[in-house]
């Protein structure tokens, strides 16, 4: 389809261990986002791309988490050492804009991911 | 910074019944307000959002929410619900004076639950 697309969709991982979620966003998009979703909660911003720039990160909650979208398009959110209280959806969104205006944002399904 | 408040975090109502659903935000600069629909395992999809201009908002599937300045408030209506609405609700909002990207932040949801 057109939508944003992220994988894997569910991710089990062992405490400790290192994991990789991948975003591709709606084609031509400049900007995306990573927000992280804690069960029963709303969505959190983590970070912010335009194009290829990390232009915010404030949201990334230690320094076990990493994102990058090299060439502008693809992004990965990485999260090393994974703890129990990484466990959440994992949403990407993406809009076609530099993101001011009120422009909508679209997200996708999201990563669900559940540290054991 | 912006927040957002949703005082609510069920609300069942019967199939054909009004819903209105509460929102309240904080903010020190004007701002743009969204509402977004979860359905189980899904994304976040854009219901409607406030820009400028009208107070009163029509979105998709029937909804419509009123912005009022001077309580802060943002509330999503509908006349008459169906199963079909059942879902999770977020309200968000942004900065609309960032020369910059626009940072999204969600309330922490309104569970809609709809009785046959």
């Amino acid at each position: 389809g057109a939508g944003v697309s992220q994988s894997p969709r569910y991710k089990v991982a062992k405490r400790g261990q290192d994991v990789a979620l991948r975003c591709d966003p709606i084609s031509g998009h400049v900007s995306l986002f990573w927000y992280q979703q804690a069960l029963g909660q709303g969505p959190e911003f983590l970070t912010y791309f335009q194009n290829e720039a990390q232009l915010d990160k404030s949201g990334l909650p230690s320094d076990r988490f990493f994102a990058e979208r090299p060439e502008g398009s693809v992004s990965t959110l990485k999260i090393q050492r994974t703890q129990q209280e990484d466990s959440a959806v994992y949403l990407c969104a993406s809009s076609p804009t530099r993101g001011q205006g009120g422009n909508t944002i679209y997200f996708g399904e999201g990563s669900w991911l559940t540290v054991v | 910074a912006q927040s957002v408040t949703q005082l609510d975090s069920q609300v069942p109502v019967f199939e054909e019944a009004p819903v209105e659903l509460r929102c309240n935000y904080s903010s020190s600069v004007s701002v743009y307000l969204f509402w977004y629909v979860q359905y189980p395992n899904q994304g976040l999809q854009l219901l409607l959002k406030y820009l400028s201009g009208s107070t009163l908002v029509k979105g998709i599937n029937g909804f419509e929410a009123e912005f009022n300045k001077s309580q802060t408030s943002f509330h999503l209506r509908k006349p008459s619900v169906h199963i079909s609405d059942t879902a999770e609700y977020f309200c968000a909002v942004s900065d609309s004076q960032s020369g910059g990207y626009q940072k999204v932040t969600f309330g922490t949801g309104t569970k809609l639950q709809v009785i046959p």
